[in-house]
């Protein structure tokens, strides 16, 4: 069983629309939560963090954490050609040595 | 200031040979980790370690891999007799904070640009 599992696209959305993206983990005791944006041939880089169950909003971007059963989610507002990307959930451990990512949802967001 | 660096950016290598990957992690930046990365696949986590300490190598796939961070800034991956299924992009990354402390706000990472490694 893969530690962390996401829904694995692609997603299209048009532009303007609100993307969700879905992410599920095996570990009960995990702490900390992630979400990345990769582009095509570059590196990940963080978009969000999350901490607590509940909502965490920046900007466009909301992050959703459900700790009770096990799943965190992000939703992207008036999506933007510009989102088109992998999006990476990443979830440490309970002791948060290791970081598990999972496989990336690929988005495309259509003008 | 500047970001993680990782040098060689591309390293084409035959079965057999040994490589060395390095990552020169953001100044001052604590923690530093290895990912592997295939193809569509999100990072494999590999090693980590907290100053010059390694914590965890429990994601390191077999004994040719191996790591070190001698002086707790720069580290260095190595590979020893590559095979072909060792060929991904490696990726580096290094946080602020140590990780490890069970604390529920684990530090950004930082990634760097990535080795890409291919093994012929």
């Amino acid at each position: 069983q893969k530690e962390v599992e996401q829904n694995s696209g692609p997603l299209s959305v048009p532009e303007g629309a609100i993307a969700s993206l879905n992410c599920t983990y095996s570990d009960r005791g995990s702490q900390s939560f992630f979400w990345y944006r990769q582009y095509s041939g570059k590196s990940p880089e963080l978009i969000m963090s999350i901490y607590s169950n509940g909502d965490k909003e920046d900007g466009r971007f909301t992050a959703q954490l459900n700790k009770a059963s096990q799943y965190v989610s992000l939703l992207i507002r008036d999506s933007q050609p510009s989102d088109s990307a992998t999006y990476l959930c990443a979830v440490t451990t309970d002791t948060g040595n290791q970081f598990y990512f999972g496989t990336g949802t690929s988005l495309t967001v259509i003008p | 200031g500047a970001g993680v660096s990782q040098s060689p950016r591309y390293k084409v290598t035959k079965r057999g040979q040994d490589v060395a990957l390095r990552c020169d992690p953001i100044s001052g930046h604590v923690s530093l980790y290895w990912y592997r990365q295939a193809l569509g696949q999100g990072p494999e986590f590999l090693t980590y370690f907290n100053y010059e300490a390694q914590q965890d190598k429990s994601g390191l796939p077999n004994d040719r891999f191996s790591a070190e961070r001698p002086e707790g800034s720069i580290s260095t991956l190595t590979i020893q007799r590559t095979e072909q299924r060792d060929s991904a992009m490696y990726r580096c990354a290094s946080s602020y904070r140590q990780g490890g402390l069970g604390l529920a706000s684990t530090d950004t990472q930082y990634f760097g640009p990535g080795t890409r490694l291919t093994v012929l």
